[in-house]
């Protein structure tokens, strides 16, 4: 299985911060990579597909980069509804494999 | 508009088998892959296998021997059967759809609690 280490486990933030969260991969994905949020008692949802491609409806402050190894979700302006967990997701081989998570909370 | 929406039992034995459900409207089943997914409590999410209304599947090896996706595209529903369950395998159980076998997960039931015990 590729293993997904995400950094950090978690960061503390305020509204209009800049903020970046990293995925690496234990062997190269070829771009397969996913962004996902998630709250608090919902299901996650997608933001982030092919390392860069934002999912329609996701505001454009999210953006995501990255190749071979090591990929970055970026939020370029945190607004108060982005406080939530985050998951890198690997779909370049089977088993699919999702990073630990990077709970974003209000500093 | 697409959505999905789990059912089952809440209560599972150890040992028993847990059996879910996933309906799917606004789209035909027969179009994408559809997946499940889990999350213990407090925890990450764990890929767990899909199915494409052909019946070609794809399981996550670490369940592989226990795991069964089926798919009924008259109902336009698939399904999960865990059998031989533990307390490990509490988790709110998730499905959700991909354009591909191997891809992004775009459109994801609430989820469903399922919780092993006696």
């Amino acid at each position: 299985d590729i293993q997904m280490t995400q950094s950090p486990s978690s960061l503390s933030a305020s509204v209009g911060d800049r903020v970046s969260i990293t995925c690496r991969a234990s062997q190269g994905i070829s771009n397969s990579l996913a962004w996902y949020q998630q709250k608090p008692g919902k299901a996650p949802g997608l933001l982030v597909y092919a390392t860069s491609r934002l999912e329609t409806g996701v505001p454009s402050r999210f953006s995501g980069s990255g190749s071979g190894t090591d990929y970055t979700l970026t939020i370029t302006s945190l607004q108060p509804e982005d406080f939530a967990t985050y998951y890198c997701q690997q779909y370049y081989s089977t088993p699919q494999t999702f990073g630990q998570g990077t709970k974003v909370d209000m500093k | 508009q697409v959505q999905l929406q789990e059912s089952g039992p809440g209560l599972v034995k150890p040992s028993e088998t847990l059996s879910l459900t996933c309906t799917v409207s606004g789209v035909s089943i027969t179009t994408f892959y559809f997946n499940w997914i889990r999350q213990p409590p407090g925890k990450g999410l764990e890929w767990i296998g899909n199915i494409y209304h052909s019946g070609i599947f794809k399981y996550n090896p670490s369940l592989k021997s226990r795991v069964t996706i089926s798919i009924d595209t008259s109902k336009n529903q698939f399904s999960l059967k865990l059998n031989s369950v533990t307390a490990s395998d509490t988790a709110m159980y998730y499905c959700a759809r991909g354009d591909y076998s191997d891809y992004a997960l775009d459109f994801w039931g609430q989820g469903t609690q399922v919780t092993v015990s006696s």
